[in-house]
C-alpha cells in the first residue's frame, strides 16, 4: 500500500509552542500534500510541495521533504488553540492522479 | 462558490436499507473523489471521476456500492443493502487539475455521516 504514516499519532502541546509532525511513505511521488481537519468537518488544504522541492514555507507553516528517506515533516510554529485539528499527510503515486491519504496527527493545542 | 456540498449530513437508517449520497463539486473542477473515513481505517479512497468518467473503482469494498456522475455538477454514492460496518463518514472532494499544474489539490465537502443500526 502507498498509504503514509504519520507519527505520532497524537500530539499535545502549549499554546506558543512549536509542533512538528511527521510522514512517512512507501513509493515514489510526485507530490505531497498537507490537510488539517477540524472535528467534524471536511479535510482543508494547507501545503503542497513537489518532489523535486526540499522545503516550502506558509505563513507559520514549514513543511520539508526527504524523497531518499520518502518521509516529510509539517513544523507549525508559535502554535495557538485554533490549530487544534488532526493533520494529515497525502501522497500521489508517480503518474496518478488520486491522493492517498495517512492515519493523521490528532493535534492538541493547550491554553 | 459555494464550496462542494454533500446531502444528506446525516442519515441514520436501518439495515438492509438502500442508501444514496450526494455530492455536487465546484464548478469547472474536473476531478471527483469519494473517501470514507473511520476510526479503525482512516480516510479511504473508494472511487474518482475525470470528467465525468470512472477512473479507479479499486477501493469500492463490494458490488453493494456503486457511483454514478451523471454530468459534471452531481455524482452519487449508492449503497444498497446497507450493513451496519458501512457506517462512516463519507466525505466527497473535487479538484481541478489546473490549477497547480501536475497536481490534485482536494477541495472536500463537510461529509455525510452515515449510521446504519
Amino acid at each position: 500500500s502507498q498509504q503514509g504514516e504519520e507519527d505520532p499519532q497524537a500530539l499535545s502541546i502549549q499554546e506558543g509552542e512549536n509542533a512538528t509532525m511527521n510522514c512517512s511513505y512507501k513509493t515514489s511521488i510526485n507530490n505531497l500534500q498537507w490537510y488539517r481537519q477540524n472535528s467534524g468537518r471536511g479535510l482543508v488544504h494547507l501545503i503542497l510541495i513537489r518532489s523535486n522541492e526540499r522545503e516550502k514555507h506558509s505563513g507559520r507553516l514549514r513543511v520539508t521533504l526527504d524523497t531518499s528517506k520518502k518521509s516529510s515533516s509539517l513544523l507549525i510554529t508559535a502554535s495557538r488553540a485554533a490549530d487544534t485539528a488532526s493533520y494529515f499527510c497525502a501522497t500521489d503515486a508517480a503518474g496518478a492522479q488520486k491522493l492517498v491519504f495517512g492515519q493523521g496527527t490528532r493535534l492538541t493545542i493547550n491554553p | 462558490d459555494a464550496g462542494v456540498i454533500q446531502s444528506p449530513r446525516h442519515e441514520v437508517t436501518e439495515m438492509g436499507q438502500e442508501v444514496t449520497l450526494r455530492c455536487k463539486p465546484i464548478s469547472g473542477h474536473d476531478y471527483l473523489f469519494w473517501y470514507r473515513q473511520t476510526m479503525m481505517r482512516g480516510l479511504e479512497l473508494l472511487i474518482y471521476f475525470n470528467n465525468n468518467v470512472p477512473i479507479d473503482d479499486s477501493g469500492m469494498p463490494e458490488d453493494r456500492f456503486s457511483a454514478k456522475m451523471p454530468n459534471a455538477s452531481f455524482s452519487t454514492l449508492k449503497i444498497q443493502p446497507s450493513e451496519p460496518r458501512d457506517s462512516a463518514v463519507y466525505f466527497c472532494a473535487s479538484s481541478f487539475w489546473g490549477t497547480v499544474g501536475g497536481a490534485n489539490v482536494l477541495t472536500f465537502g463537510a461529509g455525510s455521516r452515515l449510521t446504519v443500526l
